[in-house]
């Protein structure tokens, strides 16, 4: 079945360590996002792709790194720069970047800090 | 984006329908109305979206108001595993990104 995944499902990280989130779609969707959710929060953008090798800055960006190499795959670093990374984070993709194209979410990345 | 106002929570009965409603009324006429849910520990899932008319898909209906200031999202018969978080939000035709606002949404708790 089509669909967005995303691994690990639980990661941990050190202090002053970077760590990536993989996000990978066989939707073939041209947009990509990464979102944030804190608990009792509802999501926050971190970044976004609309297309290949192009990506955004979201609302809350910084602290964080992504890179858009190929179409299926939309990686999330999250660097020693970001202060508090303890949080739920969810990849999404749409068809395209249209503003009212339905967005599809993977099942998440709970990340903690040691 | 235009902001909506949900409750924070409601409750139903299994095999009963579910009205979740939502406001906006500062909603501008391009602006599309999108519901979707979380379940516990899960990704947001696409519920269903309008712009005027009311809408109906497999999984709920959308009633819209005439005057466009608020909607209701139906579960015309409430299952335990319709329990989660609904969110309402709206979104600007033709905008820049794709990007969606949500807010703390309207927990529904489902009883057997």
């Amino acid at each position: 079945d089509g669909g967005i995944t995303q691994s690990p499902k639980y990661l941990f990280r050190k202090e002053g360590q970077n760590v990536t989130l993989s996000c990978e779609q066989n939707l073939n969707h041209d947009a990509m996002y990464w979102y944030r959710q804190d608990p009792g929060q509802g999501l926050r953008l971190i970044y976004y792709s609309q297309i290949v090798n192009d990506f955004q800055k979201g609302d809350i960006a910084e602290g964080y790194s992504v890179s858009r190499e190929k179409k299926e795959s939309f990686p999330l670093t999250v660097t020693s720069a970001q202060k508090n990374p303890t949080a739920f984070y969810l990849c999404a993709s749409s068809a395209t970047g249209g503003s009212n194209q339905p967005q599809h979410f993977g099942d998440g990345t709970r990340l903690s800090i040691l | 984006d235009a902001k909506t106002t949900q409750p924070n929570s409601m409750e139903s009965n299994e095999e009963e329908p579910v009205h979740l409603p939502c406001n906006h009324s500062t909603i501008s006429g391009t602006d599309y109305i999108h519901w979707y849910r979380q379940l516990p520990s899960q990704g947001p899932e696409y519920v269903i979206h309008g712009l005027t008319s009311n809408v109906n898909n497999r999984m709920a209906s959308l009633a819209i108001a005439e005057d466009r200031k608020s909607s209701t999202l139906i579960l015309h018969r409430a299952t335990l595993r319709d329990a989660a978080v609904y969110y309402c939000i709206l979104r600007a035709y033709g905008g820049a990104t794709n990007k969606l606002i949500f807010g703390t949404g309207t927990l529904l708790a489902v009883q057997p």
